[in-house]
This record gives structure tokens, C-alpha cells and sequence, in this order.
């Protein structure tokens, strides 16, 4: 079984200040991660994902995040916050059959600083 | 990627009764599926529908209470049927392409 633990349920990080929203993951099979982004009164919009690639993902608007098998991590992080990144951040697993089930973890609110 | 609509974006219901959400997708896809987002929490999926075939629905829900149609590739409904306010929440549909899912932008549902 497939399930992720988003440490954080708030983030508040000043604007130009690194972001690093933490998810550990917890499968039985290789897993496909993912993280999404939701903004206010949106659906999800997806921001990077691993599917056994390069462990290191670079996704859109300046994330990226890090598969590390050994921690059973996949934490985002982004080198300078800008106050567009505002939003609910969610982690996602899924097993080896691809993204058609995925389990989503509580989400992490993030907050930045002006 | 997929685009994907969802119709109504929001709606104010009375308890005991029904709304059908609808979804549609620019592009065949052969999974959809449905999730629930209730206030504060994440997404619980609800069910997939893959067109010609019933829909698979998880732990805890029904299609009494969840009734989903799927007439071909591009459109699905979700019914919430005899609304209690417990199923106040914003209902997102999603479709599944091998690696990704693509997410509609959500009904927001809020029952009196």
C-alpha cells in the first residue's frame, strides 16, 4: 500500500527565502511521486513529478525536489520564495501501475512573508 | 496535457436533495476519476470511471449515494445524491494520461 506524510500543515517563509516542504513517502512497490499545487478556488495543477528518472526533478515556476530512497523522502523545495507561491501544496504517491491511483497527502499551506 | 471543465463551478443546495456535476475533457482519456476535497483536508478519491464499463468506487463510498455515469471518452457526471450538509466539499474530477493526472478546476458544494 501507497502513502505519503506531508510534515507541516503551515509553512511561512519570507519572500526571498528558501521554501522546503517536507514529504516522506511510504510504498511497497517502487513509487511514482508527485507534488500539486492548488491556489485559491482552483483544481490541483501538477508541479513535478519522479517516475524513476533522475532523482533530482525540476518542475515548473522554479521548484524542484529530490527522490532519496534512502530517507524515503521527496521534499520541494525553491531556492527564493515569491509571494505568487502562496498556495496549498500536496504530495502524491502512486505505485509502479502509474498515476492512476494516488494517494494524496494532508497538504502543506505555505505563507510568504512580504 | 488535458483541459478539463467542471460544471457548476459552485452551488448552494438544500439538504435531501440532488446535484449532478458534470466533467468535461478536451481529449479522449480512458480513466477518469472523481475525488472529494472536504473543508481543511486533502483529496479523497471517490471512484474512477473508465467509459463502457461500471465505475470502481472506494472504501466508503456507494453508488447509491454517488451515482457516476461515463458515455464516452470526453465527459463524466458525478451525482451527489440526498445531500446532508456532511457532503459540503468541492468534487474534482481528473483524468489520467500513463505518468500524470490533470485535474479540473473543482465544484465547490455547500449544503443547507
Amino acid at each position: 500500500a501507497q502513502s505519503v506524510t506531508q510534515l507541516g500543515s503551515h509553512v511561512s517563509v519570507s519572500e526571498g527565502a528558501l521554501v522546503l516542504l517536507r514529504c516522506n513517502y511510504s510504498s511497497s512497490v517502487p513509487p511514482y511521486l508527485f507534488w500539486y499545487v492548488q491556489y485559491p478556488n482552483q483544481g490541483l495543477q501538477l508541479l513535478l513529478k519522479y517516475t524513476s528518472a533522475a532523482t533530482l526533478v525540476k518542475g515548473i515556476n522554479g521548484f524542484e525536489a529530490e527522490f532519496k530512497k534512502s530517507e524515503t523522502s521527496f521534499h520541494l523545495t525553491k531556492p527564493s520564495a515569491h509571494m505568487s507561491d502562496a498556495a496549498e501544496y500536496f504530495c502524491a504517491v502512486s505505485g509502479s501501475t502509474g498515476a492512476n491511483n494516488l494517494f494524496f497527502g494532508t497538504g502543506t499551506r505555505l505563507t510568504v512573508i512580504p | 496535457s488535458a483541459v478539463i471543465s467542471q460544471k457548476p463551478s459552485r452551488d448552494i443546495c438544500q439538504r435531501g436533495t440532488s446535484l449532478t456535476i458534470q466533467c468535461q475533457v478536451d481529449s479522449q482519456v480512458t480513466m477518469m476519476f472523481w475525488y472529494r476535497q472536504q473543508p481543511g483536508q486533502s483529496l479523497t478519491l471517490i471512484a474512477t470511471a473508465n467509459q463502457g464499463s461500471e465505475a470502481t468506487y472506494e472504501s466508503g463510498f456507494v453508488i447509491d449515494k454517488f451515482p457516476i455515469s461515463r458515455p464516452n471518452l470526453t465527459f463524466s457526471t458525478l451525482t451527489v445524491s440526498n445531500m446532508s450538509p456532511e457532503d459540503s466539499s468541492i468534487y474534482l474530477c481528473s483524468v489520467g494520461e500513463l505518468y500524470e493526472q490533470y485535474f479540473g478546476p473543482g465544484t465547490r458544494l455547500t449544503v443547507t
